[in-house]
């Protein structure tokens, strides 16, 4: 089993609707999780963090934490065609990041 | 406030040759880790440093990788004897506190 386990995908979300996008852990010592956009052929970009149980909103977007289920999620509301790359989810015990796979996300105009 | 910066961007070299690489933290930041990236799958941790200390290394980190932090500013990654499945993306990641970590560009390495 996977420390972090994520749907490949590829995701595809029409333009304007809401993506979403999970990720499940398996270390119940992992105290911080992050959501990573990485386009192709680009490195990882942050852009969201979440620490505590319940929601995290950051314009368009929404992080979710479940530690009990081990699970986290992303919602980006309002799609752009701008928003299709890969997410990365990411579990930190101490200091190093765990990631997933990655889910491909593709918005269609 | 510039972010991370890795030279070079890209490497292409023989098998069995030595690459380095540089990373270029965020100034302020006393956290450095190197991550590697293979075409489809997540960044994995090589190793982290706290100042200039090494403080973990993961067992990815074969006795032909060797990093370094001296004065606790930029970092090094050195493989040496480089083999074809050493071919993948070389991220650096810095960071102030033990929390977010912001990526550099990375250094894409290809071993032919």
């Amino acid at each position: 089993q996977k420390e972090v386990e994520q749907n490949s995908g590829p995701l595809s979300v029409p333009e304007g609707a809401i993506a979403s996008l999970n990720c499940t852990y398996s270390d119940r010592g992992s105290q911080s999780f992050f959501w990573y956009r990485q386009y192709s052929g680009k490195s990882p970009e942050l852009i969201m963090s979440i620490y505590s149980n319940g929601d995290k909103e950051d314009g368009r977007f929404t992080a979710q934490l479940n530690k009990a289920s081990q699970y986290v999620s992303l919602l980006i509301r309002d799609s752009q065609p701008s928003d299709s790359a890969t997410y990365l989810c990411a579990a930190q015990g101490a200091q190093k990041l765990v990631f997933g796979q990655g889910t491909r996300l593709t918005i269609n105009p | 406030d510039t972010g991370v910066s890795q030279d070079p961007r890209h490497k292409i070299t023989k098998r069995g040759q030595n690459v380095t690489f540089r990373c270029d933290p965020i100034s302020e930041h006393n956290r450095l880790y190197w991550y590697r990236q293979t075409l489809g799958q997540g960044p994995e941790f090589l190793t982290y440093f706290q100042n200039e200390a090494q403080l973990e290394k993961s067992r990815l980190l074969s006795d032909r990788f060797s990093a370094e932090r001296p004065k606790g500013s930029f970092s090094t990654l050195e493989i040496q004897r480089t083999e074809q499945g050493d071919s993948a993306m070389y991220l650096c990641a810095s960071s102030y506190t033990a929390s977010e970590q912001y990526f550099g560009p990375g250094t894409r390495l290809t071993v032919t």
